[in-house]
């Protein structure tokens, strides 16, 4: 079983729409959260970080729910140049290793 | 400020080859990494340094070897390239640890024929 799981998708979304899309984790111990997006041939760049109350930047809202071990993200009013790949990352110890999820791709159509 | 920078960007090794791929950061951070990427995987971490002068390995070490060679560059070197190794090769750095934000390279898309 992978540590950190995705759909891959896609997911569809007309421009001004809302989308959301989960992550689970499968280690209880994990400590640290992270959204990641990675546009087509880039680099990842970090998104957002996932607190444990929950956090918003802008139209980006993430959740965490540790008794379930997944972490969420949700993209209000969808833009074109949302359209990319998000990666959920999840810290496993205080040092060190971070586990990237393969991702899950967002498409953006007009 | 060029933050992450790595070379080369595009690689064709035939078996049994090798090569080293560079990575430096002007950031001054404390922590380095070298993951790669395969499709339908997530990143998958290679080999990290959590400070100049220390090296350990990550989750998928064989077939490659790092160094630090101080406290901006970090290269990973492929002794004897394999098709296997066929991936994208990130490189990325942190201020300190996993705590933090990770900073990445444009990547180095590497061919093993």
């Amino acid at each position: 079983r992978k540590e950190v799981e995705q759909d891959p998708g896609p997911f569809n979304v007309p421009e001004g729409a809302t989308v959301a899309f989960n992550c689970t984790y499968s280690n209880s111990a994990s400590q640290s959260f992270f959204w990641y997006r990675q546009d087509c041939r880039k680099e990842p760049k970090l998104l957002m970080s996932v607190y444990s109350s929950g956090n918003e930047d802008g139209r980006f809202t993430a959740q965490l729910n540790r008794a379930s071990q997944y972490i969420s993200l949700l993209i209000r009013d969808s833009k074109l140049s949302d359209s990319a790949t998000y990666l959920c990352v999840v810290n496993i110890k205080s040092w060190g290793k971070l586990q990237f999820g393969a991702g899950t791709q967002v498409v953006v159509t007009p | 400020n060029a933050g992450v920078t790595q070379t080369p960007k595009f690689q064709v090794l035939k078996t049994g080859q090798s090569m080293t791929l560079q990575c430096a950061q002007d950031m001054n951070h404390n922590s380095m990494y070298w993951y790669r990427q395969d499709p339908g995987m997530g990143l998958r971490l290679i080999y990290y340094s959590a400070s100049e002068g220390t090296t350990d390995k990550g989750e998928v070490p064989n077939g490659y070897n790092v160094s630090r060679l101080n406290k901006r560059e970090f290269s990973l070197r492929l002794e004897s390239a394999a098709p296997s190794q066929t991936s994208v090769y990130f490189c990325a750095s942190s201020l300190q640890g996993a705590r933090n934000e990770q900073y990445f390279g444009p990547g180095t898309r590497l061919t093993v024929t």
